[in-house]
């Protein structure tokens, strides 16, 4: 069974806090991305990376970044924490190259409140 | 730009009832669509997928999505729902050239007993 999971379901930081979500994934895909989910907004694409150590800005970068020193895993970087990035945070990752019509496999969520 | 619009908040049906979910799309090139379907505070599940051939697609749990290309949609049906339909659905398309989705804002189904 596919398998992508963040460190952690629920998660409460305060303001200006540096805040880590992690991702792991086990079936050796090349593609890893990070989205926010919000209310009316569905989701939109912070982060993603098609490689080790190669990342692509999305739709909202602002006030994150990313890491990814190994091909399993992909953590989102909060580098001071505010209320406005309260939110719904998912992992996803995907298979790559020329292949269009994989799907992305999604973790948990991880729902962070900052205070 | 590339978008999908998911043009109702919610659908409510009623238990065994027929159900559709409304997805329109705006791409260039060749559509690659998807549906996925989130229960609550839990990620996304995937449910069926378009990239060419039928227009009538089959998914998991029963679903079905109609892809009509004069039209750019890409609705999800289902025969006869049930209370456990119940749940967020998104449509998303892929990015020509690029690995990521971009998703609508999603669909609330309420099916009532």
């Amino acid at each position: 069974d596919v398998k992508v999971t963040q460190s952690s379901r629920y998660l409460v930081k305060r303001t200006g806090e540096k805040v880590f979500l992690e991702c792991v994934q086990d079936m050796d895909h090349e593609n890893m991305f990070w989205y926010r989910q919000d209310p009316g907004l569905g989701l939109r694409l912070i982060y993603f990376s098609y490689d080790v150590k190669m990342k692509e800005k999305g739709d909202i970068p602002e006030g994150y970044s990313v890491s990814r020193e190994k091909k399993e895993r992909f953590s989102l970087i909060l580098e001071s924490a505010s209320t406005n990035q309260t939110s719904m945070y998912l992992c996803a990752s995907s298979e790559t190259g020329t292949v269009m019509n994989t799907e992305a496999f999604f973790g948990q969520g991880t729902r962070l409140t900052v205070v | 730009a590339q978008s999908v619009a998911q043009p109702e908040d919610q659908v409510n049906v009623a238990e065994g009832n027929p159900l559709t979910v409304k997805c329109t799309y705006s791409v260039s090139g060749n559509p690659y669509l998807f549906w996925y379907v989130q229960y609550p505070n839990r990620g996304l599940q995937f449910l069926l997928k378009y990239i060419t051939g039928d227009n009538l697609v089959k998914g998991s749990y029963g679903f079905e999505a109609e892809f009509n290309k004069s039209q750019t949609s890409f609705h999800l049906k289902k025969p006869s729902a049930l209370v456990s339909d119940s749940a967020l659905y998104f449509c998303a398309v892929r990015v020509s050239g690029f690995q990521k989705l971009v998703f609508g804002t999603g669909t609330r189904l309420l099916v009532s007993p």
